[in-house]
């Protein structure tokens, strides 16, 4: 079946860092979704991708949908405090009825 | 806009009864999907609901069951409840289900002892 794969699986950083985590697949995507996940909640959606190559930009977030449609990426700058959480990434695929394929996450701390 | 509602948020039951999760979706969504969310699988599709039909299934036994109202309002049942359904379970919602993008609730935790 399809899989992605999500790396990395954690991240340490100091307020103010840039961010990057990806996810890949040997299968090809309709669209790709990242979501954010905080402890007792459910994931809140960040970003959607539609489009091979696009690039898009949410605030200090920017995520971008492999020319390949195999992979994707989201990239956070400036880190704060509440960007701490468990980022996921989801390929969408559409045989008669949208599935989502959810990435492993990236776990997200940040030392003051 | 209220957002996608699950209810109850926690249930503990024991192995061998039933349980029956309910969700109310956003307001003209009418795709409702579920997913299990657990440590060690993660995310995993349960099934999607457009219409009161299910469209898509994951592989999930048949004790995992759901269905959908005329109001778009989704039910899943897990029956004769193993320890290993212990796990926090998702709805989510999308305007058609197609490629609009999935909206998710925040879960029943559902405890198996």
């Amino acid at each position: 079946g399809q899989q992605l794969n999500q790396s990395p699986q954690s991240m340490f950083i100091q307020e103010g860092e840039d961010v990057s985590m990806n996810c890949t697949s040997s299968s090809i995507f309709n669209t790709w979704l990242w979501y954010k996940q905080d402890p007792g909640e459910g994931p809140v959606l960040l970003i959607a991708l539609y489009k091979a190559g696009e690039l898009t930009s949410n605030g200090r977030l920017t995520a971008q949908f492999g020319i390949t449609r195999k992979d994707s990426f989201l990239n956070i700058s400036a880190s704060i405090p509440s960007d701490v959480g468990i980022y996921f990434c989801a390929g969408v695929i559409i045989q008669g009825a949208q599935k989502l394929v959810f990435g492993q996450g990236t776990r997200l701390t940040i030392n003051p | 806009k209220a957002g996608v509602t699950q209810t109850p948020r926690y249930l503990i039951k024991t192995r061998g009864q039933q349980v029956t999760l309910s969700c109310s979706p956003i307001s003209g969504h009418r795709s409702v999907s579920w997913y299990q969310q657990t440590p060690g699988q993660g995310l995993q599709f349960l099934f999607e609901y457009f219409s009161e039909t299910q469209r898509n299934k994951g592989n999930f036994p048949g004790r995992f069951s759901g269905r959908q109202f005329s109001n778009s309002r989704s039910e899943m049942n897990v029956s004769t409840l193993e320890l290993g359904d212990s796990a926090l379970y998702l709805c989510a919602s999308s305007l058609d289900g197609d490629n609009s993008p999935l909206h998710f609730g925040n879960g029943t935790r559902l405890t198996v002892t």
